[in-house]
């Protein structure tokens, strides 16, 4: 596997179930990101882990849950989700976190959710 | 507040040039990237701009006016493959990336 990979691609799930998305990036990056896909609407950044530490958690509701056990995994843990959550979530990583003004991200194909 | 502004769609013909535009207003400038995400899959890195004037790369193009605060992406001799959305973000003082909505580009045989 190379670049950024996410499991699952597509995810139904009911208001009342507890899932989570998984990210892995294999680029030796530091830093790992969890943004919020909506149709005609700029990205949305929830989360972002620096060296498996949080440093942004953007008034995402508690109902999202990230996990990050090591540099190249990121989990978001997803419980007692409102139909608005529907969306792409996507995972993105980069080399290092906000220390210079060329921090390419790179991303992962998303997960596509739906709640019923 | 910050605000990335971009068209929501436009149309172009197969072969032709196109120029997809971006304005913003930020707290502070450290970089404006593009990037193409084509239907269901991953954004990918198309460019970055931290100075003012014209990149280019192949087929497409960036450039950049701090001063008006707009930058442009411009693809020429279109092909169907160009068919995708074109993000544009830029890099405020905290070094923290703002995104437009994207524009959606449909290119027409």
């Amino acid at each position: 596997e190379t670049g950024v990979t996410q499991t699952p691609r597509h995810l139904v799930m009911g208001m009342t179930n507890k899932k989570s998305l998984k990210c892995e990036q294999h680029l030796g990056h530091n830093a790992m990101y969890w943004y919020k896909q909506s149709a005609k609407k700029p990205l949305e950044l929830m989360f972002v882990y620096s060296l498996e530490e949080r440093v942004e958690n953007n008034s995402v509701p508690s109902r999202f849950s990230p996990e990050c056990p090591n540099s190249s995994h990121l989990f978001l843990h997803l419980h007692t989700l409102q139909p608005e959550d529907s969306a792409l979530y996507l995972c993105a990583s980069s080399q290092d976190y906000a220390d210079s003004s060329y921090n390419e991200q790179f991303f992962g194909p998303g997960t596509r959710l739906t709640v019923l | 507040g910050q605000n990335i502004d971009q068209p929501t769609e436009m149309t172009a013909t197969e072969g032709a040039i196109v120029q997809i535009n971006c304005t913003y207003q930020t707290s502070g400038f450290n970089g404006l990237f593009w990037y193409q995400q084509h239907a269901g899959e991953a954004p990918t890195f198309l460019s970055y701009n931290v100075l003012d004037g014209l990149e280019e790369k192949g087929r497409f193009s960036s450039f950049l006016s701090r001063s008006k605060g707009y930058s442009y992406l411009l693809l020429k001799e279109l092909q169907m493959k160009d068919s995708a959305s074109y993000l544009c973000a830029v890099s405020d003082s905290n070094y923290q990336l703002i995104w437009g909505a994207g524009t959606k580009l449909i290119i027409k045989p």
